[in-house]
Formats: C-alpha cells, sequence, structure tokens
C-alpha cells in the first residue's frame, strides 16, 4: 500500500463551485500535513499546512482525520487560476522529510 | 519568503554522459537539503537527503553510486548523474527546509533532464 493515496481526477468543475479533495495515509506515526499547489512544469508550492484542529485560509479549508487517516482539502467559490494539480503530503514524526501523494488535477472551467 | 535556486533549468545530453545539477539556497543557510524526481503525470519521489559535510542519505531503490550528491557548504547541493540513460530523463526539484525540524519547505525551479 502506498504511504500516501489521492484520486488523480481530473476533477472538472465549473467557476464558482465549491470542489474537494481527500487524501489518505497509511502511517499512523505521520506528524505533519500539507497540501501544495503544483502548476504544470512548475515547482510544488505550499499551499497550507494542516492542523488537527482544521484550518481555513480564505477559500480554502483543510481537515485532518487521525481516525481514519486521510486530510481533506476544500475549495470553495473555486476560480479560473485555481486550476492546478493540488499535492498533498506528510512528514513523519521520526524523521524530517516529506512525502508527496500522486497529486489531484483540477480544472476549473469558464 | 526563501528561495531556492536550481541551475540548470534544462538540459539535455546524451547518453552515457554525466550531468551536474545545483541547488542553492539564496538567502538562508541550509544544513538538510531534499532531492525530488518527477516523471510525468506522477509524483515526487524523494531520491535522497542531503547533509552538510556528511554522506547522503539515500531512499530505498536509488542507486547511490548513479546519483552522487554533494552537499559543500550550507547553500550548496549538487545531484550528478552519472552515466545517464534515456530512463533518466526526469524533473529533479530540490528543496530545502527553513526553521528547524518542522519549518516550512521550499522548492527549487526544478531541472528538467533529457537523455538522448
Amino acid at each position: 500500500r502506498k504511504e500516501v493515496e489521492q484520486d488523480p481526477g481530473p476533477f472538472n468543475v465549473p467557476e464558482g463551485a465549491t470542489v474537494a479533495f481527500n487524501c489518505t495515509y497509511s502511517n499512523s506515526a505521520s506528524q505533519s500535513f500539507f497540501w501544495y499547489r503544483q502548476d504544470c512544469r512548475k515547482e510544488p508550492k505550499l499551499l497550507m499546512s494542516v492542523y488537527s484542529s482544521g484550518n481555513e485560509d480564505g477559500r480554502f479549508t483543510a481537515q485532518l482525520n487521525r481516525a481514519s487517516q486521510y486530510i481533506s482539502l476544500l475549495i470553495r467559490d473555486s476560480k479560473l487560476s485555481d486550476s492546478a494539480t493540488y499535492l498533498c503530503a506528510l512528514m513523519y514524526s521520526s524523521a524530517s522529510k516529506i512525502i508527496f501523494g500522486s497529486g489531484t488535477r483540477l480544472s476549473i472551467r469558464p | 519568503g526563501a528561495v531556492v535556486s536550481q541551475h540548470p533549468s534544462w538540459v539535455i545530453c546524451k547518453s552515457g554522459t554525466s550531468v551536474k545539477i545545483e541547488c542553492r539556497s539564496l538567502d538562508f543557510q541550509a544544513t538538510t537539503m531534499f532531492w525530488y524526481r518527477q516523471f510525468p503525470k506522477q509524483s515526487l519521489m524523494l531520491m535522497a537527503t542531503s547533509n552538510e559535510g556528511s554522506k547522503a542519505t539515500y531512499e530505498q531503490g536509488v542507486e547511490k553510486d548513479k546519483f552522487l550528491i554533494n552537499h559543500a557548504s550550507l547553500t550548496l547541493s549538487t545531484l550528478t548523474v552519472t552515466s545517464a540513460h534515456p530512463e533518466d530523463s526526469s524533473f529533479y526539484i530540490c528543496s530545502a527546509r527553513v526553521g528547524g525540524f518542522t519549518g516550512e519547505l521550499f522548492f527549487g525551479e526544478g531541472s528538467r533532464l533529457t537523455v538522448l
């Protein structure tokens, strides 16, 4: 089983829609969680960290469910500029390296 | 924010040659850098952790003699793909953490390697 799994998509939704992605992880020792955004042929950029209590940044909301071992990302009022690949990532408490999921492709249509 | 720079951005080489990719932290010191590889439509796969002044730690399945990593200073790590083959063609990305163990990870712009 992969350490981090994501639905590859693509998710194709109209502008203004709300879209949500999930990401599951297999190792309960995972300590920190993140969502990254990657545009085509570019490096990933941190979108937000994911906290146990859940956190929100504008139109973006991240949740962590340790019992079920998944994290989620909710995007409200989606914009054309939100089109990208969204990567979930985790870091184990025993190491400083970050492991990435395979990414979920999102395409927002006018 | 912190800046991590990679060079070259693009490289095309013949099979059998070696290619060196540089990763620099421009405005901070990085005792640890990470090298990732990404094939088209796939995720970033961690290749190795580069440690300043000591040997790199390679992930399982990554050949240390083929992917030579040198982290000679607090601002520079290099990845050399030795005797490159077409299957080594990929997007190589370095990253460095700012602010200790749980600090934010910043990525370089990536280096796209094509081996003919």
